[in-house]
């Protein structure tokens, strides 16, 4: 079925790096651009970047702008999330989503997330 | 930046109620909007995008609708299985951002 798992999600001391991974399988992963979002303990959800289908195209959502890069290797089916200069408030946990085909930018698949916990 | 105002961020109901979630863009967004499901624990579930279209599977009592700067979420009968955390997300430009979320509750 489709499934996206992702991990390497842990803790992790302020100022230090990490890199998440989010395995896709069920689904042609080529052809989607893929998201990144996350949720702080007890809050809301934020949208932290998103790569286009064939990598050329990234954004990021400005907190994290300078410190975090998405790729994806497309014959592995797999994306990644590197972050450096970690910081407490990057505490959360990690969601990477499929955007839906077609114009918009609606997430329709959802892994299960990792959790990132910055902490001394 | 465009802001989501979701109300009311908490609500309490009982089975078989009828539910309505407002949200409130900063700017227009046409129908660039979203609304998600999230349970204790879980990831977030695509109910409703383009602000009325119902994603495959989802019962149809859930429903959606608005344009420009104003937008329901609307629960027509509350079963067991609702009670969840709904935010609405837009769509239109980035960056993309979710509502506050709107958390519903048993009676």
């Amino acid at each position: 079925q489709v499934q996206l798992v992702e991990s390497g999600g842990g803790v992790v001391q302020p100022g230090r790096s990490l890199r998440l991974s989010c395995a896709a399988s069920g689904f042609t992963f080529r052809d989607y651009a893929i998201y990144w979002v996350r949720q702080a303990p007890g809050k809301g959800l934020e949208w932290v970047a998103v790569i286009g289908y064939d990598g050329s195209n990234k954004y990021y959502a400005d907190a994290v702008k300078g410190r975090f890069t998405i790729s994806r290797d497309n014959s592995n089916n797999t994306l990644y999330l590197q972050m450096i200069s970690l910081r407490a408030e990057d505490t959360a946990v990690y969601y990477c989503a499929r955007r839906r085909i077609g114009d918009r930018a609606y997430m329709d698949v959802w892994g299960k997330g990792t959790t990132v916990t910055v902490s001394s | 930046d465009i802001q989501l105002a979701q109300s009311p961020s908490f609500l309490s109901a009982s089975v078989g109620d009828r539910v309505t979630i407002t949200c409130r863009a900063s700017q227009g967004i046409s129908s660039d909007l979203a609304w998600y499901q999230q349970k204790p624990g879980k990831a977030p579930k695509l109910l409703i995008y383009a602000a009325s279209t119902l994603q495959s599977g989802v019962p149809s009592r859930f429903s959606g609708s608005g344009s420009g700067t104003e937008f329901t979420l609307t629960i027509s009968s509350l079963q067991p299985e609702d009670f969840a955390t709904y935010y609405c997300q837009q769509v239109n430009s980035y960056p993309l951002t979710f509502g506050g979320g709107t958390k519903v509750e048993i009676k």
